[in-house]
């Protein structure tokens, strides 16, 4: 398997424009993660999906953020519209089971730089 | 609510000397421990994990750690580390919620191998 897929690697864009960041997981792994990662902050939580639901959104840092996933193979996560403080890296992580102790996979990463 | 503390943000160690990064964690209920290695331009990567049974987890590239309860503890050692191993490390903390695993991340502790 090729591991999770995230594109773009790398994302610039203004202030106030729409950013996509897409994410393929593994294959069979039924729970997708979205984390953002900044200096600040370190690695925070944004929302989780299992079987394509999401579960937990309270990590969303506002309404301009959403996420979905239309599929098992494919999630979005979009911000309309950007901010400068959106800069940082988002990663996508997915996981096989919710049997406690599961390893989460995760993407190389989209590093977002709003200016 | 579970947490964990990395208390030390950066360690600088000499090639091929022991080094420890430390970990602890609150929770009210059973938890599952895991230690991530991120290098440069890189996603997280497993490098170990405690779920039950001997305390002592041996994970990759030669590390190790020792889960313990009573001081909620669960650090990261290697009785010699080489310049590959400069990277962060990341602490998380997993329990069970609602019929699924949730997972607390640590700030992360910079790893810089001096040669």
């Amino acid at each position: 398997d090729a591991g999770v897929i995230q594109s773009p690697r790398h994302e610039v864009t203004e202030m106030g424009q729409e950013v996509t960041l897409r994410c393929k997981p593994i294959s069979g792994h039924d729970y997708l993660f979205w984390y953002r990662q900044t200096m600040m902050r370190g690695l925070e939580l944004l929302i989780y999906f299992n079987n394509n639901v999401p579960i937990d959104d309270s990590g969303m840092p506002e309404d301009r953020f959403s996420a979905k996933m239309p599929n098992a193979s494919f999630s979005t996560l979009k911000i309309q519209p950007s901010e400068p403080r959106d800069s940082a890296v988002y990663f996508c992580a997915s996981s096989l089971s919710r049997r406690g102790g599961s390893e989460q996979y995760f993407g190389p990463g989209t590093r977002l730089t709003v200016t | 609510a579970q947490s964990v503390t990395q208390l030390d943000s950066q360690v600088p160690v000499f090639e091929e000397a022991p080094v420890e990064l430390r970990c602890n964690y609150s929770s009210s209920v059973s938890v599952y421990l895991f230690w991530y290695v991120q290098y440069p331009n890189q996603g997280l990567q497993l490098l170990l994990k405690y779920l039950s049974g001997s305390t002592l987890v041996k994970g990759i590239n030669g590390f190790e750690a020792e889960f313990n309860k009573s001081q909620t503890s669960f650090h990261l050692r290697k009785p010699s580390v080489h310049i590959s191993d400069t990277a962060e490390y990341f602490c998380a903390v997993g329990e069970n919620s609602g019929g699924y695993q949730k997972v607390t991340f640590g700030i992360g502790t910079k790893l810089q191998v001096i040669p």
